[in-house]
């Protein structure tokens, strides 16, 4: 089955800077890649996804990044703000086959410092 | 995206016992889908509902130990039964959405068993 790892565990970054987090996925026909973020205290929330056919994918500050050959993706957060500190969590899934169970990463804490 | 509740937001009960945790949707939806967080932990998927068929399990859970119920297309129960202190964790119902692959999910259930 799919097995999706999360690269860092923890990140600290001064606000305003950029921060990066990798997962790299196992399963070839996994082709939908969604990142959340899990504030304390409450569910997750899906911020960003990319799907097989596509390398990139921006919204405002943060953005997504797909590499199908090396089956990893990568999300990116630009001008850190205090308010991005949270969990993130990547997944994979095979969307539009019938099975859309979606296989989450370990996570990241993200800590954004004033 | 769907507006998702969950009923009770937190709950600590005794060994034995058991708790069924209540899942409501703002719009009809397909898929139903039940989580468990444990603590410090990412998400693992426990079942998939789909409303008038049984819930299909995935490996490591079981029906007796989770039963499922999805009388209708906006509501979806989980009971955790017969609870073990092990079984203290948030559980987090989601639903598909319009978008292939993409799923919402609801603020989560705190269990806490002692």
């Amino acid at each position: 089955g799919e097995n999706v790892e999360q690269h860092p565990s923890t990140l600290s970054v001064q606000e305003g800077d950029s921060a990066v987090i990798k997962c790299t996925y196992s399963d070839s026909a996994s082709n939908y890649f969604p990142w959340y973020k899990q504030e304390l205290g409450k569910g997750p929330q899906l911020i960003i996804d990319i799907r097989s056919n596509v390398g990139e994918k921006k919204d405002q500050r943060i953005a997504v990044t797909l590499n199908k050959t090396a089956k990893h993706f990568s999300l990116h957060i630009t001008e850190t703000q205090p308010e991005d500190s949270a969990v993130y969590f990547c997944a994979a899934s095979k969307a539009n086959t019938g099975f859309q169970k979606l296989v989450f990463g370990t996570g990241t804490r993200l800590l954004v410092s004033p | 995206s769907a507006v998702i509740s969950q009923k009770p937001s937190r709950d600590i009960c005794q060994r034995g016992t058991s708790l069924t945790i209540q899942c409501q949707v703002d719009s009809q939806v397909t898929m139903m889908f039940w989580y468990r967080q444990q603590p410090g932990q990412s998400l693992t998927l426990i079942a998939t509902a789909n409303q008038g068929s049984e819930a299909t399990y995935e490996s490591g859970f079981v029906i007796d130990k989770f039963p499922i119920s999805r009388p209708n297309l906006t509501f979806s129960t989980l009971t955790v039964s017969n609870m073990s202190p092990e079984d203290s964790s948030i559980y987090l119902c989601s639903v598909d959405a319009p978008g292939v692959g993409e799923q919402y999910f609801g603020p989560g259930t705190r269990l806490t068993v002692t």
